[in-house]
């Protein structure tokens, strides 16, 4: 079945960069789109944005606009997240996730740590 | 920004019905999911469109939406479903999810 895997963790220093990948195992993007959705230790969830590569549609969460990149490749059923001028408020676990119309998020991948800190 | 509301715990006693809800401005016109994350894990889609159950997830677990409050009802609740609950809606194409319910089951 359908799996999300998503790459490994990271530590940043503050004022770089990261990207984090989550790639479709099992099958391919189809109409669906790809969320990226982050939680800070032990807080609760919240949606960065979402591409729907089939469309090339982009949406994005105001508090993050203008700091991240979400991208696809359709190839080989790749998302990736680009987050720029990292601070220690970052630091988080990033999640992809799946849904199909706005519908749900039905399929989640494992998680990345991104850990800023000087 | 869209704001969803959660009380932040709900307790319960095993065998019992455990009730966590959500409120925002106009809910009843947005569609609403349900998440469940245990420590550790990513979360879990539980209920989905107010109502409707993923495949494989226990028919306890049910959903509802009324009034500008969406409800996630556990009947006959088991130890195994202590987590943390979070409601989700969309608004102009942005998601938002609410702070999260912790769910102690004792």
């Amino acid at each position: 079945q359908v799996q999300l895997v998503q790459s490994g963790a990271e530590v940043k220093k503050p004022g770089s960069s990261v990207k984090v990948s989550c790639k479709t195992s099992g099958g391919t993007f189809g109409n669906f789109a790809i969320n990226w959705v982050r939680q800070a230790p032990g807080q609760g969830l919240e949606w960065m944005g979402r591409i729907t590569p089939v469309l090339d549609i982009r949406n994005h969460a105001q508090e993050f606009q203008g700091r991240v990149t979400i991208t696809a490749d359709k190839i080989t059923s790749t998302a990736y997240m680009e987050l720029r001028s990292l601070r220690s408020e970052d630091t988080a676990v990033y999640y992809c996730a799946r849904d199909e119309n706005f519908k749900a998020f039905d399929i989640w991948g494992q998680g990345t740590l991104v850990t800023v800190s000087s | 920004s869209y704001e969803l509301t959660q009380s932040p715990s709900v307790s319960v006693s095993p065998g019992q019905k455990a009730s966590i809800t959500c409120s925002g401005d106009n809910l009843r016109h947005k569609y609403v999911s349900w998440f469940q994350q245990k420590p550790g894990q990513s979360p879990l889609l539980v209920i989905y469109r107010d109502d409707k159950r993923p495949s494989g997830i226990p028919e306890r677990f049910s959903g509802s939406n009324s009034g500008d409050i969406a409800t996630l009802t556990i009947s006959g609740t088991q130890i195994m479903d202590e987590a943390a609950y979070y409601c989700q809606a969309w608004d102009s194409s942005a998601g938002f999810f609410g702070g999260g319910t912790m769910l102690t089951v004792l």
